[in-house]
């Protein structure tokens, strides 16, 4: 069966502390995504990957950097965060660009 | 731009009604991918269907079924008998047919409650 895991469900950070938030599936996947969804936005696209190493930005991109070395982690930083950057992220993955994403638990995340 | 709008924010039925959740999109591509996904309260975003845009058949699955007219720009959910377990925060999706991963671009969602 498909996963996508996230490493935390909830997370609470301070103003200016790097964050990690840390994305792996298990299906060998090209694809993979980080959204962010706050009411009444739905869900907007960070960034995404199509291969190891390779990165695009999505539709909401500042703020925020992405990793990927391996094929199945994908990585979401926010090097400076901010109390705007409160929400909930979820990281989706998909085989193709034409098969649907599959998407993890979801972690909210806090900033003080 | 792509957009996808979906006007209802929150529905209420009762258990047993039908209900229809709307969805419109815009897009200047020619090929691209609808896709509806529920949200329960756990949170992960399951996948309920794709449909491309070469295919305007009507799609039922169980309760659930799937209207897309192109000449209208939509891609509309109906959920029969409706139950409790189909309340859900309900999103429909946009994806670019082309390049190398595609994007999808989310509606705004519709909140549907189920009440006995």
């Amino acid at each position: 069966d498909v996963k996508v895991t996230q490493s935390s469900r909830y997370l609470v950070k301070r103003t200016g502390e790097k964050v990690f938030l840390e994305c792996v599936q298990d299906m060998d996947h090209e694809n993979m995504f980080w959204y962010r969804q706050d009411p009444g936005l739905g869900l907007r696209l960070i960034y995404f990957s199509y291969d190891v190493k390779m990165k695009e930005k999505g539709d909401i991109p500042e703020g925020y950097s992405v990793s990927r070395e391996k094929k199945e982690r994908f990585s979401l930083i926010l090097e400076s965060a901010s109390t705007n950057q409160t929400s909930m992220y979820l990281c989706a993955s998909s085989l193709t660009e034409r098969r649907p994403q599959h998407f993890g638990d979801g972690t909210r995340l806090s900033i003080l | 731009a792509q957009k996808v709008t979906q006007a209802q924010t929150e529905i209420s039925v009762v258990e047993k009604e039908d209900v229809t959740l709307d969805c419109v999109y815009e897009t200047r591509d020619t090929t691209y991918y609808l896709f509806w996904y529920k949200q329960p309260p756990s949170g992960e975003l399951v996948f309920l269907i794709r449909r491309n845009s070469f295919d305007e058949q009507n799609e039922i699955s169980g309760r659930y079924s799937w209207n897309f007219q192109k000449s209208t720009s939509s891609f509309n959910f109906t959920i029969t008998a409706s139950q409790v377990v189909d309340s859900a925060v309900y999103f429909c999706a946009l994806s670019e047919a082309t390049g190398t991963a595609s994007k999808l671009t989310f509606g705004t969602g519709t909140r549907l409650q189920v009440t006995l």
